[in-house]
């Protein structure tokens, strides 16, 4: 099936610096990436949502200007948490939707990334 | 806002079937049953996925009910790697994934 290579898996950065997370889409065209956010015993929370050459649409609540999507390519989107603090210390997960696979009726048309452990000091 | 109610926990013996219950009263004609579960900091695994009929793989069973207001994920033979938090997600099928709280399965030795 699909694949999705989201890294780093793990980084710890400083208050006040910028991060910057990366997932790749292998063997398939990304024409959409949903960028999640998970905190401690909590559910998924929808941050953005991305089209190949065009602005995040951002869910409500969620700062565009501190969450920098960036989805110049089919095959790649990253996500730059600027100017992090402490309270953005999370688990943010990819997910990348293929059209093409979804039109067939294989729901590997959604595929997640194995996430990625961000701790502000 | 998520449209599927799931008991917030639940337990399991290994070797013996898992059945996680999902509520979905206010499911459309359009919307698909979909299953995920998601293993401690990992990202979401798919698992199955219907609109009306039953549906089996390799790795579970889904039954929905005739009304479709409610189905129920199926793991035949559970083993201890089955430990996770599941979720149950309705949407059509180019829509993006809004996760409830889903149900933290213990699959106990």
């Amino acid at each position: 099936g699909a694949v999705v290579s989201q890294h780093p898996s793990r980084v710890i950065c400083k208050s006040g610096t910028s991060v910057k997370i990366e997932c790749r889409s292998l063997d398939f065209q990304a024409t959409t990436m949903f960028w999640y956010r998970q905190f401690p015993k909590q559910s998924l929370m929808l941050m953005a949502t991305s089209n190949e050459g065009s602005k995040a649409t951002y869910e409500q609540g969620v700062e565009k200007d501190k969450f920098l999507i960036n989805h110049a390519s089919l095959t790649l989107s990253t996500l730059t948490v600027t100017s992090a603090h402490p309270e953005d210390s999370s688990f943010y997960i990819c997910s990348a939707r293929d059209l093409m696979i979804l039109a067939t009726g294989d729901n590997y048309g959604y595929t997640f990334g194995s996430g990625t452990r961000l701790t502000v000091v | 806002d998520a449209k599927t109610t799931q008991p917030p926990s639940m337990d399991c013996a290994e070797g013996r079937a898992a059945n996680l219950p999902c509520n979905h009263s206010t499911i459309s004609g359009n919307e698909y049953v979909y299953w995920y579960r998601q293993i401690h900091s990992q990202g979401p695994q798919y698992i199955i996925h219907g609109l009306k009929n039953n549906e089996t793989n390799e790795m579970a069973s889904l039954i929905i009910t005739e009304d479709r207001k409610s189905s129920t994920l199926i793991l035949p033979h559970a083993t201890l790697r089955d430990t996770a938090v599941y979720y149950c997600i309705v949407r059509e099928r180019a829509q993006k994934l809004v996760f409830g709280q889903g149900t933290r399965l213990t699959i106990n030795p």
